[in-house]
């Protein structure tokens, strides 16, 4: 089997960094995407990680290290808009596939 | 064009009723999948589709029937649906297999299902 453990929710103030940690457990991993999700909207890629180490992508960043099975994805510079849930997603050596982990709700705040 | 479009947006329907779902994308992936998500879950993989052949079943119950006419639409056929499968169902597209390079998922929209 195979299980992704993300923090359920983040509160934070506008302008502030938030880390979202990200560990799972699966076997045949190839990469790990991080997805964000507005309510009521469809899930929108942010990033994706095969490789260890650190992708900039603007204001977000997502890190990987799979010796140690763990990611995370760095939101800087917060916004309002930026309020949403963000899902980790394991993808399996087997056929195009993605395991969601449970999602983490951010929540910024004036 | 990188829109994946989805029909209807909103459906409503009976336990006897058959309805279908439309998902379509003109990006040229051969890769397709359906998802259903719970609200404050995450999405869950249903059925993906590789160069037009199902390559994955999720073990979903027999009432939804996927098919995929050509590389550019994807169907969700729905009978004899239970109030529990009320839920918003995603279609997602993206390159097919390979390595190397980004995997992205493309999702659309998605179709609010409710089953009375």
């Amino acid at each position: 089997g195979q299980s992704l453990e993300q923090p359920s929710e983040v509160t934070a103030v506008e302008g502030a960094i938030v880390q979202i940690n990200c560990t799972y457990q699966t076997s045949g991993f190839y990469g790990l995407s991080w997805y964000q999700q507005h309510d009521g909207g469809a899930p929108t890629f942010l990033s994706y990680n095969a490789l260890d180490g650190l992708e900039e992508t603007g204001r977000f960043s997502s890190f990987l290290s799979r010796s140690d099975s763990y990611g995370y994805l760095l939101l800087q510079e917060l916004q309002m808009k930026d309020s949403a849930s963000y899902f980790c997603a394991v993808r399996k050596a087997a056929g195009n596939k993605l395991t969601f982990g449970g999602g983490t709700r951010v929540l910024v705040k004036p | 064009d990188t829109e994946v479009t989805q029909t209807p947006k909103h459906l409503v329907m009976g336990m006897t009723n058959k309805k279908s779902l439309k998902c379509e994308q003109h990006m040229g992936h051969r890769a397709m999948y359906w998802y259903k998500q719970k609200a404050k879950k995450p999405p869950e993989l249903m059925f993906v589709y590789s160069y037009e052949k199902l390559s994955i079943n999720e073990s979903v119950p027999s009432r939804f029937s996927p098919e995929c006419p050509n590389s550019s639409l994807l169907n969700l056929h729905l009978h004899a649906l239970q109030p529990e499968d009320s839920a918003l169902y995603l279609c997602a597209s993206s390159q097919a297999g390979g390595t190397g390079g980004i995997y992205e998922q493309f999702f659309g929209p998605g179709t609010r299902l409710t089953v009375l």
